[in-house]
């Protein structure tokens, strides 16, 4: 089946850790994209990639790095810059305008 | 600033019973609108896309419209049933060089059998 697969699920650091968390999709989509989700939020965009090798800064970049060295992975480093990293992250691709969700990544600050 | 929102914020209904909810958008730099469903746990899924004013869209018991002038879009739900039960995102997006998409906080939707 294809789609997108993000891990962990859940994850726990403690602060000045970095964190790295793992997106790969198999649907061939060249755009991928990392949101964050706090509570009584919208999706907020972090980074966006339109192709391999390429990336920019979404609306929330700061504290966060990625990587596109393959067109089916899209990591995502949240760097203890951050400062409020606890929260849930989407990662997503696009066809023809449409999003395609992994199921999401919880990651917990101690 | 390009805002996005829904209301309610939440909804309690109870089976059999029809709902429905409120995304509201900037009515300027229009592209589409999407509607995802996103149950706990999973993926958020596509529910529809709409682009032209007044736009209508079905699905099953689930239907949306669409008004771009005054930058609204209704999802209603007919006889509600406890597999509706998720969080119902819209999303914005704007024409821009990529795929811009501002998506509103959310409508949770909870059907009690």
């Amino acid at each position: 089946d294809g789609g997108i697969t993000q891990s962990p699920k859940y994850l726990f650091r403690k602060e000045g850790q970095n964190v790295t968390l793992s997106c790969e999709q198999n649907l061939n989509h060249d755009a991928m994209y990392w949101y964050r989700q706090d509570p009584g939020q919208g999706l907020r965009l972090i980074y966006y990639s339109q192709i391999v090798n390429d990336f920019q800064k979404g609306d929330i970049a700061e504290g966060y790095s990625v990587s596109r060295e393959k067109k089916e992975s899209f990591p995502l480093t949240v760097t203890s810059a951050q400062k409020n990293p606890t929260a849930f992250y989407l990662c997503a691709s696009t066809f023809r305008g449409e999003l395609f969700f992994g199921e999401g990544s919880r990651l917990t600050v101690l | 600033i390009l805002n996005v929102e829904q209301s309610p914020q939440s909804l309690h209904v109870q089976e059999g019973d029809s709902t429905n909810f409120t995304c509201s958008f900037p009515s300027s730099n229009f592209y589409a609108l999407h509607w995802y469903r996103w149950e706990t746990a999973k993926s958020p899924e596509a529910l529809f896309v709409m682009t032209l004013n007044g736009d209508e869209k079905k699905k099953g018991r689930i239907s949306a419209t669409l008004n771009t002038k005054e930058g609204y879009s209704y999802l209603y739900i007919k006889g509600s049933q406890p597999e509706d039960s998720a969080t119902y995102l819209c999303a914005f997006r704007v024409k821009t060089s990529y795929d811009k998409v501002i998506f509103g906080p959310g409508t949770s939707l909870s059907v009690i059998p």
